[in-house]
């Protein structure tokens, strides 16, 4: 099992660009999970999809962020337009039904800088 | 969710063994104790989980307070590997989500 991906790594963009982080949960698993982390305000989850349906989405900071799972298998983070303040690294984690429910996977995470 | 209290850092030697408290008093009867890990420039990673007994799995041990209102994750010989930010959260049965507090960071010293 390859674990949760997420891509890019690591990605550098400017002010006002449009970024696209990319999630691929561990297969069988149903809940997904994107969080985001900074020195500030540590590990805020964003929103979480059951499903494939986005289930809270209340940490979503603002409008310019939004989060698709179009399937089972994928899920996107978008901004746009990025702004310096959203420089963070952007975690994705899956977890299993039934009581596996209980333990989230993470992956490697996306380190996203805004200039 | 119930929130939990954990001291900001804690040091230990290399292979002695780490208690790590977690103070929880305003824990429900539905909540889990969930505690995680996270390595340096990794994503947290799954430690261990318990309701109202006491846990053991390959990488560590939970003792739970009888009245549930404090924690305490044992590692039983730390390793320098072992250093990394041990975050306890409180789990409501059902719910999906997990909210992270800001977590105890362990240094092991050699």
């Amino acid at each position: 099992d390859a674990g949760v991906i997420q891509s890019p790594r690591h990605e550098v963009t400017e002010m006002g660009q449009e970024v696209t982080l990319r999630c691929k949960p561990i297969s069988g698993h149903n809940s997904l999970f994107w969080y985001r982390q900074t020195m500030m305000r540590g590990l805020e989850l964003l929103i979480y999809f059951n499903n494939n349906v986005p289930i809270d989405d209340s940490g979503m900071p603002e409008d310019r962020f939004s989060a698709k799972m179009p399937n089972a298998s994928f899920s996107t983070l978008k901004i746009q337009p990025s702004e310096p303040r959203d420089s963070a690294v952007y975690f994705c984690a899956s977890s299993p039904p039934g009581r596996g429910a209980n333990v989230l996977t993470f992956g490697a995470g996306s380190r996203l800088t805004v200039l | 969710d119930a929130k939990t209290t954990q001291p900001n850092s804690m040091e230990s030697n290399e292979e002695e063994p780490v208690h790590l408290p977690c103070n929880h008093s305003t824990i429900s009867g539905t909540d889990y104790i969930h505690w995680y890990r996270q390595l340096p420039s990794q994503g947290p990673e799954y430690v261990i989980h318990g309701l109202t007994s006491n846990v053991n799995n390959r990488m560590a041990s939970l003792a739970i307070a009888e009245d549930r209102k404090s924690s305490t994750l044992i590692l039983h010989r730390a390793t320098l590997r072992d250093a990394a930010v041990y975050y306890c959260i409180l789990r409501r049965t059902g719910a999906n989500n997990l909210f992270f507090g800001t977590g105890t960071r362990l240094t092991v010293i050699p």
